[in-house]
Parts: C-alpha cells; structure tokens; sequence
C-alpha cells in the first residue's frame, strides 16, 4: 500500500529542544502534508510541500522532502509543551484523485 | 466559520443495533471524506465524495456499511448491523477544489458492546 511508515513511532523531549519527525512512503506523489493531532481532536493541517520543493518553512516548522528516497522530516524547532500530540504525514496518490494516505504517526510528548 | 460538524460526539450501542453518524462540511467545500482511526489500523480512508456523489468506497470494510450525501451540506455513515470490532473513531473531513488541505471535524468515537 501507499501508507507512509514514520519513526519514531514516539518521542519524549524537554521543552527548548528541537523534534524531528520522518515519513517515509511507497510511490510518486504530488505533495505531501503534515497534519497534527491532539488528543481526542481531529487533526488539523500544518505544512504541505509539493513534490518539486525540498525544503519549506512555516514558523518553527520545517519541512524537507526527497523524492528519490520516497521521505520527509518534519522539524519543529524550541518545541513547547502545547506542541504535545500525534504528528502524520500524509500522501497523495500521485494521480488526479483527492485521496489522502496518512502515515502511522509519531506521538511526541513535549516535558515541561 | 463552525469548522466541520459531527454529531453526535459519543455512541454506546450494542451489537447488531444500527448506527448513523452525521457530518455537515464546511460550507463552499466540494469534497467530503470519511475515516476511521483505531490503535490497530491507523487512520484509514472509507469512503469520500465530490459535488455528492461517490468517488471511492474501496476503504468501506463491507456491506454492513453506507454512506450517502444527499446534499452538499450533509452527509451519512450507517452501520447496519453494527460489531464490537466497528468501535473506533469515526473522522469526517471536506476540502474545497482549489485546495489540497482536509479540515477534520471532531470526530464520533462509537463503542459497540
């Protein structure tokens, strides 16, 4: 299947330090997405980057993407204790279709 | 803006009852989707719409479940007859054309005893 694997699969560390996330998936995509989710919510959209970018940035997020290892990170820099949940990437299926794959996610638990 | 809505948040039913789970998309959105989210499987897509009609239900598990979206500002989940292994939480979640990002609503977590 397309489903994106991810690792870790949980992550604890103080608040100030930095987290890294990686997805990895299986075929072409046009974009890939992170979305995050607290707990008992739904999730909610923080970055997408198309398949033609490597690298974005959205405040203490960055993202990279390369497409020739199928992978992603998501960094979220000087984390705080309120960026506490589950972290997904999610893939297209690299047609013209609005499916979403979602990965299996990272839980990341921020300790203030 | 309400963001999309799902009622009802909580359902306690036993098995072989039917279960209905409602979703109204965030208004303008053209695209409805349906997940389903447990420990084993992840979140998993079932079924979603364009303009109300069907696109891919290769996600629905089996026939015991139907969705339908009679208009572009309501939609159903039936489960009939339902099954303990159907407890999960239930997502839906719409998107307008133009963009790729998908606003979840809450969620409905659905306990079949």
């Amino acid at each position: 299947s397309q489903q994106g694997e991810e690792d870790p699969q949980a992550l604890s560390i103080q608040e100030g330090e930095n987290a890294t996330m990686n997805c990895s998936y299986k075929t072409s995509i046009n974009n890939l997405q992170w979305y995050r989710q607290n707990s008992g919510r739904g999730l909610v959209h923080l970055i997408l980057i198309r398949s033609n970018e490597r690298e974005k940035h959205s405040g203490r997020l960055r993202v990279t993407l390369d497409t020739s290892k199928k992978s992603s990170s998501l960094l979220i820099t000087a984390s705080r204790a309120a960026d506490t949940a589950s972290y997904f990437c999610a893939t297209d299926d690299g047609g013209a279709t609005n499916k979403l794959i979602f990965g299996t996610g990272t839980l990341l638990a921020v300790q203030p | 803006d309400a963001g999309v809505i799902q009622s009802p948040r909580h359902e306690v039913t036993e098995m072989g009852q039917e279960v209905t789970l409602r979703c109204k998309p965030i208004s303008g959105h053209n695209s409805l989707f349906w997940y389903r989210q447990t420990m084993m499987r992840g979140l998993e897509l079932l079924i979603y719409f364009n303009n109300n009609v069907p696109i891919d239900d290769s996600g629905m598990p089996e026939d015991r479940f139907s969705a339908k979206m009679p208009n572009a500002s309501f939609s159903t989940l039936k489960i009939q007859p339902s099954e303990p292994r159907d407890s999960a939480v239930y997502f839906c979640a719409s998107k307008s054309g133009e963009d790729n990002e998908q606003f979840f609503g809450p969620g409905t977590r659905l306990t079949v005893l």
